[in-house]
């Protein structure tokens, strides 16, 4: 059965500290995996990864993938208060553009 | 800038009501979505839609029904809402042969 993991759950850290957040999967014919941002509305797109070892970057955030150990890693360095959310991990099944997703991992980052 | 929007934000209705939950996207997208969000449950697919009049179930279909009359807009109908379908709705867009989908800002539904 196709799964996508997240851990950890929940995580209280303080503004200027580094975070990783892990997403393990399980997924016949994997072809990405998408990494959204939550606050308290509408999950917002932030990478969508198909190669292994290619890392993406988006300011303070960044992320890549491991497809033999099939996980992801998301990054965010020096976090803000503004980071506080829940960040979701997204697998497209097999053949369609059907997600699994992950219950996510929620962030708070303290001023 | 994609827009994806939804009808209501908050919704609040009686058990056996007849809800109708609407989304429309502005990008001319193929494929629609509907999800809910549930605490410890993470998103979970009802619906979606390929084209015009098109739909296949997703995970959780039982209690849903939807319909897609035009391809901007894609509606989630609860015929008889019961307590638990109180819930975060949430309606996505992707482009056909792409992965990348674009949420709306969800509805917050509660059914008493």
């Amino acid at each position: 059965e196709d799964k996508v993991v997240q851990s950890p759950l929940s995580l209280v850290v303080h503004e200027g500290d580094t975070v990783t957040l892990n997403c393990s999967y399980e997924v016949t014919n994997f072809r990405s995996l998408l990494w959204y941002k939550q606050e308290k509305k509408a999950p917002t797109f932030l990478f969508m990864l198909t190669s292994s070892g290619i890392e993406k970057k988006s300011g303070r955030l960044s992320s890549i993938l491991d497809k033999k150990e099939l996980f992801s890693i998301l990054n965010i360095t020096a976090t803000q208060t503004g980071d506080s959310a829940v960040y979701l991990c997204a697998v497209p099944t097999s053949g369609t553009y059907k997600y699994i997703f992950g219950t996510g991992t929620r962030l708070k980052v303290l001023a | 800038d994609v827009k994806v929007t939804q009808s209501s934000r908050y919704l609040v209705k009686r058990t056996g009501e007849k809800v109708f939950l609407e989304c429309v996207q502005d990008m001319d997208h193929e494929n629609m979505f509907w999800y809910r969000q549930d605490p410890g449950l993470g998103l979970r697919l009802i619906y979606f839609s390929y084209d015009v009049k098109m739909k296949e179930k997703g995970d959780i279909p039982e209690g849903y029904s939807v319909s897609r009359e035009k391809k901007e807009r894609f509606s989630l109908i609860l015929e008889s809402a019961s307590t638990n379908q109180t819930s975060m709705y949430l309606c996505a867009s992707s482009l056909i042969n792409t992965d990348t989908q674009y949420f709306g800002p969800g509805t917050r539904l509660t059914v008493l």
